[in-house]
Formats: C-alpha cells, sequence, structure tokens
C-alpha cells in the first residue's frame, strides 16, 4: 500500500503565473487535506475534502487559490497568479472518514513551491 | 480560533540524553497527535492520544494527554542523532466537518553525537 504521493516535487515558477500541485491519497481515505508549510514554521490549513461533501474552504488565503477532488481520489490545488509570499511547502494528507479515521492524518512529501 | 503554543521551539541536546516538549492551548482538544518533519519530507505520526490522561509510548517515545485536555506532553528517552527534526503536536476536534487539525508552531530537535 502506497502512501500519500504528491507532484511535482519541486516548483519554480515566475511571479504572476499559475501553478497546480497534484496530490494522491492513500487508497481508501476519503479525507483530503491540504496545508501551507512556511520556511521553518508550523502548517497552516488550507482546505479540507470528505468524500462528496462540500469541501472546507476555510483556510484558503485568497481568492487566487482554489482545489478540486476529482473522483474522491486525486486532487489539484491551483495558485492562480502566483505572488512571492506564496512561496512555501504545500503538503497534503489524507485520513480515514470519521471517528474510526481516530484524527490519524497520513502526509505526503510536499510540493516545494518557489515564487520567483 | 484554536490556538497551540509548543515550546520549547528548538533543543540542542547531547546523544543519550532524555528530551521534554510540550503543548498547551485555549481549548479542549479530543485527540492529541505528535508528528515528527525531517528535512524534505512530510511530517510522520509518531503517537496518537484519545483520552484525558492517556499515557502512550512507542519504543523510546512516551506521550500524555493532559487531564484538562488542554495540554500534552512528548518525552524521548536516550536521544540518537537520528531523532533530529522538527516535532510537531496536534489538536482535533471531531465536527460534522471531519478531523480537522490544529498544529503546534513545532520544537526542532539537533542532537550532538
Amino acid at each position: 500500500g502506497a502512501g500519500v504521493s504528491q507532484s511535482p516535487s519541486n516548483k519554480v515558477t515566475e511571479k504572476g503565473k499559475d501553478v497546480e500541485l497534484r496530490c494522491d491519497p492513500i487508497s481508501g481515505h476519503t479525507a483530503l487535506y491540504w496545508y501551507r508549510q512556511s520556511l521553518g514554521q508550523g502548517l497552516e490549513f488550507l482546505i479540507y475534502f470528505q468524500g462528496n461533501s462540500a469541501p472546507d474552504k476555510s483556510g484558503l488565503p485568497s481568492d487566487r487559490f482554489s482545489a478540486e477532488r476529482t473522483g474522491g481520489s486525486v486532487s489539484t490545488l491551483t495558485i492562480q497568479r502566483t505572488q512571492q509570499e506564496d512561496s512555501a511547502v504545500y503538503l497534503c494528507a489524507s485520513s480515514s472518514p470519521g471517528l474510526a479515521g481516530g484524527g490519524r492524518q497520513y502526509f505526503g512529501p510536499g510540493t516545494r513551491l518557489t515564487v520567483l | 480560533g484554536q490556538q497551540l503554543n509548543q515550546s520549547p521551539q528548538s533543543m540542542f541536546i547531547q546523544e543519550g540524553e532524555d528530551v521534554s516538549m510540550n503543548c498547551t492551548s485555549s481549548s479542549i482538544f479530543n485527540t492529541w497527535l505528535w508528528y515528527k518533519q525531517e528535512p524534505g519530507e512530510g511530517p510522520v505520526l509518531l503517537i496518537a492520544l484519545y483520552k484525558a490522561g492517556e499515557l502512550t509510548s512507542n519504543g523510546r517515545l512516551t506521550a500524555q494527554f493532559g487531564i484538562t485536555r488542554k495540554d500534552s506532553f512528548l518525552n524521548i528517552s536516550a536521544s540518537i542523532p537520528s531523532d533530529v527534526g522538527i516535532y510537531f503536536c496536534a489538536g482535533q476536534n471531531y465536527n460534522n466537518a471531519g478531523n480537522m487539525l490544529t498544529f503546534g508552531g513545532g520544537t526542532r530537535l539537533m542532537v550532538k553525537p
């Protein structure tokens, strides 16, 4: 059983360009989370998907950020018109649903985004 | 919103020493989790705690869920060089939206051989 995978592992882009980051959760995990981690900092919640429910977007920092999850599995985080302050590591995590998941989220290795 | 204060922010210790770090919250959590993150990797779950007062061990690691449900600590005994990394606490309150986690700011551990 593979863990959470993310691609690309590194992304360098120019200010103003759009980027897409991909997450493949653990098979069978219906909950998927995106976090942002700035250098030397903790994890900042961005967005949460649970099954077919409407996503919890309460952590998205601006309307330049959006995410979707197709078929209840793979998720894509899109950042439009990137800014230098968007530079960070973007982490994806997945978990089993509800109380059975016990709060245990399993993380991917992250995508390091650098905006020049 | 909920806030987690994690301390210390960093520790530089000698191999073989014991380590202790803790997290406190302004509000209660149903679950406490401890993660370790190494450079270039995502956080890896070390220990999960589900009941107030619970004390759980995982090898040289021991963690406790505080009685007030507002705090937790992690101890590492007889540290070794591979313990180096950043340790994060996380608190969880299950709600209709799911298993939302709030993370502490992390404790950076450095071990001198």
